[in-house]
This record gives C-alpha cells, structure tokens and sequence, in this order.
C-alpha cells in the first residue's frame, strides 16, 4: 500500500474553499487514475492519464480539475464543491494504458466532507 | 458493454467454513477479471486476476478465484474463513484494449462478515 501515497487523508472544506487533493506514486508507473467512491454506489472513474497526458474526463463536473505534473504526481484541485461531492476519493496508478494485464494499484483514499 | 455484477451486498460465513463471493461479468471479447479488498478506511488492495490460461486462480491471502467462461462467472473462493478476511470486496474488469484509457469497471461491491 506505501507504494501510491495520499495526501491529505482527511479533508473538511466549505462550498466556497478551494483545496488540492495529492496523490504520489512511488512504482515507476506511467499511467495514473482518479476514482470517487460514494457510499452505496460502484467506484467511477473521473480522470486518466497516461505519460501526463488526460486521455480520459468521465463527463467529471469542471469543479474538479486535475493536474498531472510527472508521472509519478497526480493532483486534483477543487473549487466551489457541493456536499453531494462528499466521497472517498482514490488515486491508482498502473504500468500505462497499453498494457491490458496490468494491474492497477490503488492509495489509501482521501475522505473529503463538503459542508 | 461492459459491466460486471455481484449479486450479494452481504456475505455471512464462520470462521473456519469456506467461503465465496460471487460475481459475473459482461464482456465483449476476452474478459480481464480482477478482484480486490477494501478494509474500513483504506485503499483497495489488489487480491488477484484472471487473464488467460488456468481457470482456477490463485491469489493473496489465500483466496484463489474460478473462471467459468459458459457461466460468465468469476466468483472468489477461500477453503477457511478468518475473522480478519472482514472487508469489502469488489469485482472489476478491465475495459477493452483500445479503448481510451484501460481503467476498470468495478461492482458495486460485496460485504463479507467472517464471524467468531
């Protein structure tokens, strides 16, 4: 698990804060991922990227706005949330996208509370 | 397309009996199958997977998991349940090759209480 690090673990902000979630991967991957992880609802996929490249926005809300500096960081940066955004929020990382059998490995999570 | 389904949102087993978590799969071409493990306020850990090859899968902490390609089913298995085996587990399949981005498709996820 010390392999993807997240940080904060915990965060609590207001609809109008604006905060960074980051996400630091220690595995030489290439590709690297944001989930959201909603009480009674399967993880979704917000942002891909591959090489520090977005190859994919899953229709996420323009609140949301990722950043992939290298391939081993990955930030998401909020602005104006909503509490129904109140979620866990997972980072993963894997080899890279072409690759079909690799495996992805998942950080610990930031659970973020929206007031 | 794809999808995969795990019908149980809660398993009870002793500890001591064997256990299983059932999931099924819908995919177009060949399936990639992955099962992970969340405990309390953790991040997902990666328990096995199935690519090609032998049906039956052996992974992390004793679970093995069984492909079963007429049924398309991928259910996890252990033979002797432990109280700390607890957690929540979820069935994923990989989206196609090609597609942007290989990100997985997880189940909703299933509950698996191992009593005492």
């Amino acid at each position: 698990e010390t392999g993807v690090t997240q940080t904060p673990r915990h965060l609590v902000m207001g609809m109008t804060n604006k905060k960074s979630l980051k996400c630091e991967q220690h595995l030489g991957h290439n590709a690297m991922y944001w989930y959201k992880q909603s009480a009674k609802k399967p993880l979704e996929l917000m942002f891909v990227y591959n090489f520090k490249e977005q190859t994919e926005n899953n229709s996420v809300p323009s609140r949301f706005s990722p950043e992939c500096p290298n391939s081993s960081h990955l930030f998401l940066h909020l602005h104006t949330l909503q509490p129904e955004d109140s979620a866990l929020y997972l980072c993963a990382s894997s080899q890279d996208l072409v690759g079909s059998t690799d495996t992805q490995y998942f950080g610990p999570g930031t659970r973020l509370t929206v007031l | 397309a794809q999808s995969v389904a795990q019908p149980e949102d809660q398993v009870n087993v002793a500890e001591g009996n064997p256990l299983t978590v059932k999931c099924t799969y819908s995919v177009s071409g060949n399936p990639y199958l992955f099962w992970y493990v969340q405990y309390p306020n953790r991040g997902l850990q990666f328990l096995l997977k199935y690519i090609t090859g032998d049906n039956l899968v052996k992974g992390s902490y004793g679970f093995e998991a069984e492909f079963n390609k007429s049924q398309t089913s991928f259910h996890l298995k252990k033979p002797s349940a432990l109280v700390s085996d607890s957690a929540l587990y979820f069935c994923a399949v990989r989206r196609p090759y090609g597609q942007a981005g290989t990100a997985l498709i997880f189940g909703k996820g299933t509950t698996l209480s191992v009593s005492s």
